[in-house]
């Protein structure tokens, strides 16, 4: 079956440090694939997607590519700020609004 | 925009006691609620899937007697876990498809069973 497999954490980072999280995923076809965000106390929100090989998301200064080759869609951002303390989701669907997720990786941003 | 609210956000029990968490589409209506729960160091799992006025469609391993989903309108689904153990004891969220293959999750909930 399908599944993803992400980055464990915790990471902590210095403000204005680079970020990369990993995560590969198992599946057949061409599924979707997203990150989602949960800030604390708050419910998850989509960060980002992609739907098919090559395509870029991006938001927020977070960046993934989707890499059918490698079957990965590591999330990236060039330079992290304190608000970007939370947990981060990979996930992946066939369309029907069911979602696989990875373990999710907490991230803490230090000034 | 869209929020769907979770509650309650943390709840202990003791075993044997059966609790209830709600799931609220606040300003929208949501055909589709879907349940997770994430164990510790786990993923994510899709519990089941929860349609507006009828059964739950339970993923392979759920107990649908023990996890009672009910999606009595078109803005409120509830899990309950009836006759709760320790093992219960995980973290629980839902999300809710507006239709339009644009999907929002509540806060989630912490049960700790006792």
């Amino acid at each position: 079956g399908d599944s993803v497999t992400q980055m464990e954490g915790p990471v902590t980072l210095s403000e204005e440090a680079f970020l990369t999280i990993n995560c590969t995923y198992t599946a057949t076809g061409y599924p979707s694939l997203f990150w989602y965000v949960q800030y604390p106390g708050e419910g998850l929100q989509l960060l980002l997607k992609a739907t098919k090989a090559d395509d870029k998301g991006s938001n927020k200064g977070f960046e993934a590519t989707y890499r059918k080759e490698t079957t990965s869609f590591h999330l990236e951002k060039g330079s992290v700020q304190v608000s970007d303390s939370a947990v981060y989701f990979c996930a992946l669907s066939r369309g029907n609004e069911k979602l696989t997720f990875g373990t999710g990786t907490r991230l803490t941003i230090i000034p | 925009g869209a929020v769907v609210s979770q509650h309650p956000s943390r709840v202990i029990c003791k075993s044997g006691t059966s609790v209830k968490i709600e799931c609220r589409s606040l300003d929208f209506q949501a055909t589709t609620m879907f349940w997770y729960r994430q164990f510790p160091k786990q993923s994510l799992m899709l519990m089941a899937t929860s349609n507006e006025g009828s059964k739950a469609t339970y993923e392979q391993g759920v107990e649908k007697d023990k996890f009672l989903i009910n999606h009595a309108s078109l803005t409120l689904s509830t899990l309950t876990v009836t006759s709760a153990h320790p093992e219960d004891s995980s973290f629980y969220i839902c999300s809710a498809s507006t239709g339009g293959n644009t999907i929002y999750f509540g806060e989630g909930s912490w049960l700790t069973v006792v």
